[in-house]
Order: structure tokens, then C-alpha cells, then sequence
């Protein structure tokens, strides 16, 4: 099993709230990732990470952010949701950049 | 075109039949490849590396033509446990992030 955890695994939340989802990662790995996925649909890369302080967007446009502060914690934000932020957040880790990526068991975010 | 293009399916295939996914990419430059596994409702899951001399993990095997941009998964004896999405994954070049398919489903029948 990866070592890859994500929290809340759901969340139904209001329109114009702030949110977070966490991940963290005990592999020590340098890279991380958040992909979004619709039911039945491909996954998006939307963010990435090299290390500790880097941030990178990805594919997808997407209004969250992201931080990379210590090498285990890759948290998403989203200041204010909207029904559009509405799908599943999975978050990633590997140990190369072009490497075996590892997921946590996602997030499932419903905003109301 | 697509960076990665998989057949979406459904395969709905009966126990113990041999059944083949197909997938193209679109960059010469990608230099790492996988199948990945996706049950429903879940995240994905590393089935098996693709090498450029093919490779077989039991009842899987897995071939990459660099020419034909082209990979493929073979499973053999399918079993009702294999019902699952198979997800085509491939970098663009280099060190860069993995960009997935959106993955051909798979049914295996009783």
C-alpha cells in the first residue's frame, strides 16, 4: 500500500466557502502532484511540485492553489467554491518526475 | 490529437477469455510508460511498467512500439477480478509529469 494520505476522503460544502484538502506522503519523495477527475472522465493534471518551495500549474487551469512548504505536506486551497469545483481531487507522489506515481484514495468534493 | 488515446470500450469479455487494449501517444520524446488500473470509485493504481522489449507480469503483458507510438496490454485468462478501468500513462518528455488516458473499461462476464 502507498503511504500517500488524503483528508476529508468527502466534503459537501457551501457556495463561497474557503476549503482545503490536505495530502501528505511518508515516502520522502520530492515529487507531488494534484490531478481532478470527473465521473468517468480522464484525469487532469492541475498542480505539481519539484520540492519544498517549488509550485507548478498544470494541463487543467484551475483556480486552486498550492503550497510546498515541508516535503511530506502538499495541501490544495480553493478560496471560495463554487458549484464548477464540484469533482474528485487526487493527490500524487513519486520519486522521479517521470516516475511510478503513487495516489492517496482522493478526495470527493460536492459544493452546494 | 490527444496526448494519449485509448479505446474507451466497454470490453465486456466472458471468464477466461484473452482480451487486448490498445493505446497511442502523440510524443516521440516520451520516455516512461505504464498501465495503470482504476476500480470504480477509486484512485489508481500501478498494474505494470511498459519496456521497450516488452514485459509480462503473469497473465499481463504489456508491449511499446517507439516507432508506432504505440503501446498495448495483453491479459490472458481473464478473471472476474480484472473488471476494472486500464488507464494508458506516458510522460511527454524527459522529466516531465505523467499525462493519463482516459482509460479503456473493462467487463469481465461470468
Amino acid at each position: 500500500e502507498a503511504d500517500i494520505y488524503q483528508t476529508p476522503r468527502y466534503l459537501v460544502i457551501g457556495t463561497g466557502k474557503k476549503i482545503t484538502l490536505e495530502c501528505s506522503q511518508t515516502m520522502g519523495h520530492d515529487k507531488m502532484y494534484w490531478y481532478q477527475q470527473d465521473p468517468g472522465m480522464e484525469l487532469h493534471l492541475i498542480h505539481y511540485s519539484y520540492g519544498v518551495n517549488s509550485t507548478e500549474k498544470g494541463d487543467l487551469s484551475s483556480e486552486s492553489t498550492v503550497s510546498r512548504i515541508r516535503t511530506e505536506h502538499f495541501p490544495l486551497t480553493l478560496e471560495s467554491a463554487r458549484p464548477s469545483h464540484t469533482s474528485q481531487y487526487l493527490c500524487a507522489s513519486s520519486e522521479t518526475l517521470g516516475g511510478e506515481a503513487f495516489f492517496g484514495q482522493g478526495t470527493r468534493l460536492t459544493v452546494v | 490529437r490527444k496526448e494519449v488515446e485509448q479505446d474507451p470500450g466497454p470490453f465486456n469479455v466472458p471468464e477466461g477469455a484473452t482480451v487486448a487494449f490498445n493505446c497511442t501517444y502523440s510524443n516521440s520524446a516520451s520516455q516512461s510508460f505504464f498501465w495503470y488500473r482504476q476500480d470504480c470509485r477509486k484512485e489508481p493504481k500501478l498494474l505494470m511498467s511498459v519496456y521497450s522489449s516488452g514485459n509480462e507480469d503473469g497473465r499481463f503483458t504489456a508491449q511499446l512500439n517507439r516507432a508506432s507510438q504505440y503501446i498495448s496490454l495483453l491479459i490472458r485468462d481473464s478473471k472476474l477480478s480484472d473488471s476494472a478501468t486500464y488507464l494508458c500513462v506516458v510522460n511527454r518528455m524527459g522529466n516531465t509529469p505523467l499525462v493519463f488516458g482516459k482509460g479503456t473499461r473493462l467487463s469481465v462476464i461470468a
